[in-house]
């Protein structure tokens, strides 16, 4: 079975900071990992996909497979960044069924 | 273009009653997903449609929930006989095709059982 954890609900930072949010997972084959947000009052978009290997906004994540972790991290968190991230799980690239499997979401608060 | 809509935005609804969500995909996108969003559960799947058929239902909580798919485009989630813990948001996602495979979602139906 695949599951996505996100071991912290709430998360707080000042601005300037370095964040980081943890995403682990558990799937026996080869998945596919994302982040999505959501911004106050804003429907739920991508932001990164593992594939992309991307710089999206300043954030960054690498999924490293030991670990089976998909962390996200930004450099410098400026106030814009407050939002619940979701850690999401495909099954393998490609799946024709496509099911995204979500963590719970770590709540980011960037204090000015 | 426009993206997913879903309406209503917000439905509020007496225990017993039934009721219906609709979701309307982006245009050309054949799958779409229907997902729920509670407090301290996340993101539950509920229900996957490739065209109009359902290959996927297992995330539908009790047989009150069902959910069809016309015509390749709209799609209605439909809740019988509703009960507290059914109070959600209920998002709506459809997917690429293309290169990118992404999902965009809806801005969901915030759905209030009292």
């Amino acid at each position: 079975a695949q599951r996505v954890t996100q071991p912290e609900k709430l998360l707080s930072v000042f601005k300037g900071a370095p964040v980081e949010l943890k995403c682990n997972y558990s799937y026996s084959g080869s998945p596919e990992l994302f982040w999505y947000v959501q911004y106050s009052r804003q429907r739920l978009q991508l932001l990164l996909r593992h594939i992309s290997r991307e710089s999206i906004k300043g954030f960054t994540a690498d999924l490293n497979k030991g670990e089976t972790s998909f962390h996200l991290k930004k450099p410098f968190a400026q106030e814009e960044d407050s939002a619940m991230y979701y850690c999401a799980l495909r099954r393998g690239r490609g799946s024709t069924l496509g099911r995204l499997y979500f963590g719970r979401g770590t709540q980011l608060t960037v204090w000015p | 273009g426009a993206g997913v809509s879903q309406s209503p935005s917000n439905k509020v609804t007496e225990k017993g009653k039934d009721v219906e969500l609709r979701c309307d995909p982006i245009s050309g996108h054949t799958a779409l997903y229907w997902y729920r969003q509670s407090l301290g559960q996340g993101l539950e799947f509920l229900i996957y449609f490739q065209g109009n058929s359902a290959p996927d239902k297992s995330g539908l909580p009790s047989d009150r929930f069902s959910a069809e798919r016309t015509g390749g485009s709209v799609s209605t989630l439909t809740i019988q006989r509703t009960q507290q813990e059914d109070s959600a948001v209920y998002l709506c996602a459809s997917r690429d095709p293309g290169g990118t495979d992404t999902q965009y979602f809806g801005p969901g139906t915030r759905l209030t059982v009292l």
